[in-house]
């Protein structure tokens, strides 16, 4: 079974700065998803950025990039010029590419905090 | 179009009482996701539906949960008996399929159960 580990509970960061969320992830398999998620007080999961475990380019949408370290099975999140906006809990998941199910596999969330 | 939609959004109910969760996906999904999120952790999988069958719920922790899909568009989660335990957010998810794909899932607001 594949799990995800987020280690930092909480982060804090001042508006205009740039933050690194970490994220680990424990699999046998060689094809998969990973993805970062940010969900609002409101509680609805918003996908921040995916990447596939085939690509070795890092994705990056707009302020967010990640570090895929596929070797190493790290995943960290990078957002940059952080935002009041940012603040919220992050979770890292895990998809495989053959599971028929596509299920997610989710860490244990880091708050963010974004000081003004 | 809508987004997924769950009702009600927060529901208070007695210990020993039943429940039910609706879950309305994105119009054209046919894959339906259910992931239960315990205060302070990340989502956990339940059971995940293609059409009207449940295709896997190996994640339902005992029989006391069981979740229908008959017409293959909204879902109810049922919990019998309910327990003090079972208190947590219910997130649902929907995407256009399951299968070996790489289908974005688009998660509804989810509905708060508290048991007292």
């Amino acid at each position: 079974a594949q799990t995800v580990t987020q280690s930092q509970p909480e982060m804090s960061v001042q508006e205009a700065e740039t933050v690194t969320l970490s994220c680990t992830y424990d699999t046998s398999e060689s094809d998969y998803y990973l993805f970062w998620y940010k969900q609002p007080p409101s509680r609805q999961m918003i996908l921040v950025i995916r990447q596939e475990a085939y690509k070795q380019q890092n994705a990056t949408e707009n302020r967010f990039s990640v570090n895929f370290q596929k070797a190493a099975k790290s995943f960290s999140l990078k957002i940059s010029d952080s935002q009041l906006g940012d603040a919220a809990m992050y979770f890292c998941a895990y998809r495989s590419a053959r599971n028929a199910g596509n299920m997610l596999t989710f860490g244990g969330g880091t708050r963010l905090m974004v000081k003004p | 179009g809508a987004g997924v939609s769950q009702t009600p959004s927060n529901k208070v109910t007695e210990k020993g009482k039943y429940v039910e969760l609706r879950c309305d996906p994105i119009s054209g999904h046919t894959a339906l996701y259910w992931y239960r999120q315990s205060l302070g952790q990340g989502p956990e999988f339940l059971i995940y539906f293609q059409g009207t069958g449940a295709a896997d719920d190996s994640g339902l922790p005992n029989d006391r949960f069981f979740a229908v899909r008959p017409e293959g568009s909204v879902s109810t989660l049922k919990i019998q008996r309910t327990e003090r335990g079972d208190s947590a957010v219910y997130l649902c998810a929907s995407s256009l399929r399951a299968g070996f794909s790489s289908y974005e899932q688009y998660f509804g607001p989810g509905t708060r159960l508290t048991v007292t």
